[in-house]
């Protein structure tokens, strides 16, 4: 069974920092690419990045492009999302998410974790 | 960057009623990769649909997906009790992947 655990969330000041982990289960980690997708409270979905698998290559919205890096551990079958320069707009439920292929494209998301909160604010 | 528009934006229906959701997209989707995915209060997205009419895993036959190009439907043949929830559309063939704002299906 697949599972995806997000931890790392938690209320923070404009401008400071945050790295959001996500530990992933029951499939070979290291076969497929990943994305981060967050949900501002009441609001839609919005595609922050991926990890694709092949070659390491990385991909990034525009809304967080130099600020949020993206990066994973296979031997730790663990997706990080390191977050710099926080905004108030990036106040949101982070999400986790696996993609049933080694590339990003051509690659929708089939499995999801529960999320985790980051807020920031004054 | 592609921009998804879902309607209606609220659909009320009774169970046992059929119902049908539109995407659109302000071009073509590459390949027609174009996923729908049921979010219920307090849940994750759940993946129901890829390449415009592919049904995911364990997803019951009743939902199903069609379309091409910039239209895209999702139907649900006969509302069940659990089928009320909110329903996004999202086009990944594109760079950046966008969601449409959602369709919310409630109880009428």
């Amino acid at each position: 069974e697949v599972q995806l655990l997000e931890s790392g969330g938690g209320l923070v000041q404009p401008g400071g920092s945050l790295r959001l982990s996500c530990a992933a289960s029951g499939f070979i980690f290291g076969t497929y690419a990943m994305s981060w997708v967050r949900q501002a409270p009441g609001k839609g979905l919005e595609w922050v990045s991926t990890f694709s698998g092949s070659g390491g290559s990385t991909y990034y919205a525009d809304s967080v492009k130099g600020r949020f890096t993206i990066s994973r551990d296979n031997s730790e079958n663990t997706l990080y999302l390191q977050m710099n320069n926080l905004r108030v707009e990036d106040t949101a439920i982070y999400y986790c998410a696996k993609i049933p292929q080694w590339d990003f494209w051509g690659g929708y998301e089939d499995y999801w974790g529960q999320g985790t909160l980051v807020t920031v604010s004054s | 960057e592609i921009v998804l528009t879902q309607s209606p934006g609220t659909l009320s229906l009774s169970p046992g009623e059929r119902a049908t959701l539109s995407c659109r997209a302000s071009q073509s989707v590459s390949s027609n990769y174009l996923a729908w995915y049921q979010q219920k209060p307090g849940q994750a997205p759940r993946l129901l649909i890829y390449s415009a009419s592919s049904r995911a895993t364990g997803i019951p036959d009743r939902f199903s997906g069609s379309g091409s190009g910039t239209d895209f439907t999702l139907t649900i043949s006969r509302l069940e009790p659990e089928d009320f929830a909110v329903y996004y559309c999202q086009q990944y063939g594109n760079s950046p992947r966008t969601f449409g704002q959602g369709t919310k299906v409630e109880i009428k």
